[in-house]
C-alpha cells in the first residue's frame, strides 16, 4: 500500500542550528502538508502546499520556516535557526484531492526534532 | 476562534462494549468532521469523514455522527477489543474556506481483556 515516507526518523540539534526534514508523498498526490505535535498536545496545522507553491499557513508558519519541492518526490520542511520550542514531532501528509472534495490526509511516521 | 473540545479523561471500557467517544466544536459549522486514529509515536491514520449534511456514517465496527444543533459528532466502536487501544483525534475544516483539517487534542481510548 503507497505510503508517505519521512526522514530522518529522529534528529538532535543543538539551538541555532538549521534543520531540514525530508518527506516522500504518495506519488499521486497533489496536496502537502506539514503538522508538528508538541510531546502530550495537538497535532498543529503548519503549512500546505498546492502546484509548486504555499496555499494556506497557520501562524506557526513565521520567517524562520519555509518549504520547498525540488524536485519531482521530495517535500522539505526547513527550519533555519532552532529554538527550544521546535522541539516537536513533525508529521508531513498528503491527498489525492483538494481536502474540499476529500479531506482524508494520509500522514506519515513523522520526523521527531529535539532542539537542545 | 473555532474550538474543538474532545474529553481528555481517557476513557476505560471492557473488551466487547461499546466505545463512544466525543467531540464538540464551537462557533461556525465544519463543512465536514473527521475522525484519525493515532498511537504513540506515530502518525495519525484517517478513519471516517463525514459531512456537514450528513447525520450518520458507518464502516465495519465504527459509526459516527454528526449534529450541527448540538455542534457534536459522536464516535462509536462496537465490539471492542484491546487492539483498538490508541488516541482518537477529531478534526474539522479550519474557516476561511480552505477546508484543511484542524485536529482536536484527541482522547485516549484503553480496551481492557
Amino acid at each position: 500500500e503507497p505510503e508517505v515516507t519521512q526522514t530522518p526518523s529522529h534528529q538532535v540539534t543543538q539551538m541555532g542550528q538549521e534543520v531540514i526534514l525530508r518527506c516522500v508523498p504518495i506519488s499521486n498526490h497533489l496536496y502537502f502538508y506539514w503538522y508538528r505535535q508538541i510531546l502530550g498536545q495537538k497535532v498543529e496545522f503548519l503549512v500546505s502546499f498546492y502546484n509548486n507553491e504555499i496555499s494556506e499557513k497557520s501562524e506557526i508558519f513565521d520567517d524562520q520556516f519555509s518549504v520547498e519541492r525540488p524536485d519531482g518526490s521530495n517535500f522539505t520542511l526547513k527550519i533555519r535557526s532552532t529554538k527550544l520550542e521546535d522541539s516537536a514531532m513533525y508529521f508531513c501528509a498528503s491527498s489525492e484531492d483538494d481536502p474540499q472534495n476529500t479531506g482524508e490526509l494520509f500522514f506519515g511516521e513523522g520526523s521527531r526534532l529535539t532542539v537542545l | 476562534s473555532q474550538k474543538i473540545e474532545q474529553n481528555s479523561e481517557a476513557l476505560n471500557i471492557q473488551e466487547g462494549k461499546t466505545a463512544t467517544l466525543t467531540c464538540n466544536y464551537t462557533n461556525y459549522s465544519p463543512a465536514y468532521l473527521q475522525w484519525y486514529r493515532q498511537d504513540p509515536g506515530r502518525g495519525p491514520v484517517f478513519l471516517l469523514l463525514i459531512r456537514e449534511n450528513e447525520k450518520e456514517k458507518r464502516k465495519e465496527r465504527l459509526k459516527v455522527t454528526f449534529d450541527t444543533t448540538l455542534k457534536q459528532s459522536l464516535f462509536h466502536i462496537t465490539a471492542s477489543q484491546p487492539a483498538d487501544s490508541a488516541t482518537y483525534l477529531c478534526a474539522l475544516d479550519i474557516p476561511g474556506g480552505s477546508y484543511i483539517p484542524t485536529f482536536g487534542r484527541g482522547t485516549s481510548l484503553i480496551v481492557h481483556p
